[in-house]
């Protein structure tokens, strides 16, 4: 089992759709972060989370260090959302190393 | 503010051979982490450095190496290439090594191993 699991794995949705992705992890965290990819590769930081709430935007992310689960939610969604979400936890011993999800494709249709 | 810089971009090579990536931080970020990210593992931890030390090492053969320079650069080193080492490599730059630390990642280097 993947100690950092997301769902779903692909989500194709129509403009201006609720979007949420879900991320649960099994192992002691110091921070969350999600990343979004686009085709070519280059990955952008949109959040570092220890707790709580965070809004960019239309783009929201919450976490539950007691239930060890994190969402990203994406209102008003346009079709430039269209990439892959990764989550991605620091483990605690592990300074700035990273432990990755599977990703969520993502697709919004005009 | 430039952003973290990897070069090259794009890369063939053929079994057997070696290469070296470099990475540029960002001006003033002292931590610079490499993952590689393949169709059937993800993106996977490779090493982390910190003012030229190695702070943590992922699960990876001993071909797979990397240092880092006064100027805080880093290069990655991949020995006797294999097939299976085709893949988006990337880095990651961040101020300090703790872990609530932002990172800021590059666009990647595309190896392809023929």
């Amino acid at each position: 089992k993947n100690e950092v699991e997301q769902s779903p794995q692909n989500l194709t949705a129509q403009e201006g759709e609720f979007i949420t992705i879900n991320c649960s992890y099994s192992v002691g965290i110091s921070a969350l972060h999600w990343l979004q990819q686009h085709p070519g590769g280059g990955i952008v930081s949109l959040f570092m989370l220890s707790s709580g709430k965070k809004k960019h935007g239309r783009l929201i992310a919450t976490i539950n260090i007691q239930e060890k689960h994190s969402s990203l939610h994406i209102t008003a969604s346009h079709p430039r959302d269209s990439a892959v979400y990764i989550c991605a936890v620091n483990v605690i011993q592990g300074a700035q190393k990273l432990v990755f999800g599977q990703g969520t494709r993502l697709t919004i249709n005009p | 503010k430039a952003g973290v810089t990897q070069t090259p971009r794009y890369l063939i090579k053929t079994r057997g051979q070696q290469v070296t990536l470099s990475c540029s931080p960002i001006s003033g970020h002292r931590s610079v982490s490499w993952y590689q990210q393949t169709p059937g593992q993800g993106l996977q931890f490779l090493f982390e450095y910190f003012s030229e030390t190695q702070r943590n090492k992922g699960n990876f053969p001993g071909r797979f190496s990397g240092r880092q320079f006064s100027n805080s650069r880093s290069e990655m080193n991949v020995s006797t290439l294999e097939l299976g080492d085709s893949a988006l490599y990337l880095c990651a730059s961040s101020l300090l090594d703790s872990p609530k630390t932002e990172a800021f990642f590059g666009q990647g280097t595309r190896l392809t191993v023929v």
